[in-house]
């Protein structure tokens, strides 16, 4: 299995802050990434599919970047309804998720 | 658009069966391109892929569970369904049906875009 490690494993930024997520692949897995936001009781929601691509919906303030082993999510201005938890996840081979971030208020 | 629906009992007994079904309504199951995946998060924690389906009946599971899994798809019902055998109470989780997509070649190189609602199994006598 290809292991997906996220960092930090939380967070508590302020409403407007630029956030940062990070996600490594204990092997390179190209560009097959993809990141979820997922809030209490919900089910996961596609913000970011291979690594860069914005799914269809998806506010322009999160943002994705990275191949190979490491890779970034990136929230430019932190608003109220981002507070969740985001989970990466490799679509290389079968697929596994990251430990997950949640981002909590300040 | 295109939206799914688990359903299936809410507690198993140990050592029997787990069946889930995931009703896909919107659109039909046997589009070209899309895998149809079955996750589970155990409570409190992170998310874990037990495997997915084809609408021909191809199947691809999770490699640390592939010996009690079984899926099948019913393509005149436009469902798919999950067996989980010989459960425990570390199978106790809320399980997700989700779409894959942009699949071909055991890859959906495009995440998974669409989700149930998730259904919660506990495994308790």
């Amino acid at each position: 299995d290809i292991q997906m490690t996220q960092s930090p494993s939380s967070l508590s930024p302020s409403v407007g802050d630029r956030v940062t997520i990070t996600c490594r692949a204990s092997q390179t897995i190209s560009n097959y990434l993809n990141w979820y936001q997922q809030k209490p009781g919900k089910a996961p929601k596609l913000l970011i599919y291979a690594a860069s691509s914005l799914q269809s919906g998806v506010p322009s303030r999160f943002s994705g970047s990275g191949s190979g082993t490491d890779f970034t999510l990136t929230i430019s201005s932190l608003q109220p309804e981002d507070f969740a938890t985001y989970f990466c996840q490799q679509s290389y081979s079968a697929p596994t998720f990251g430990g997950g971030t949640k981002v909590e208020i300040k | 658009q295109v939206q799914l629906q688990e359903s299936g009992p809410g507690l198993v007994k140990p050592s029997q069966t787990l069946s889930l079904t995931c009703t896909v309504s919107g659109g039909s199951i046997r589009s070209g391109g899309y895998y149809w995946n079955w996750i589970r998060q155990h409570p409190g924690k992170g998310l874990e892929w037990i495997g997915y389906i084809y609408y021909s009946g191809s199947t691809y599971y999770s490699p640390s569970l592939k010996s009690r899994v079984i899926m099948s798809v019913d393509t005149s019902k436009n469902q798919f369904s999950l067996k989980l055998t010989s459960v425990t109470a570390a199978d106790t989780a809320v399980y997700y049906c989700a779409r894959g997509v942009n699949c071909s070649g055991g890859r959906c190189y495009d995440g998974m875009d669409v989700w149930g609602q998730g259904t919660t199994v506990t495994v308790s006598s």
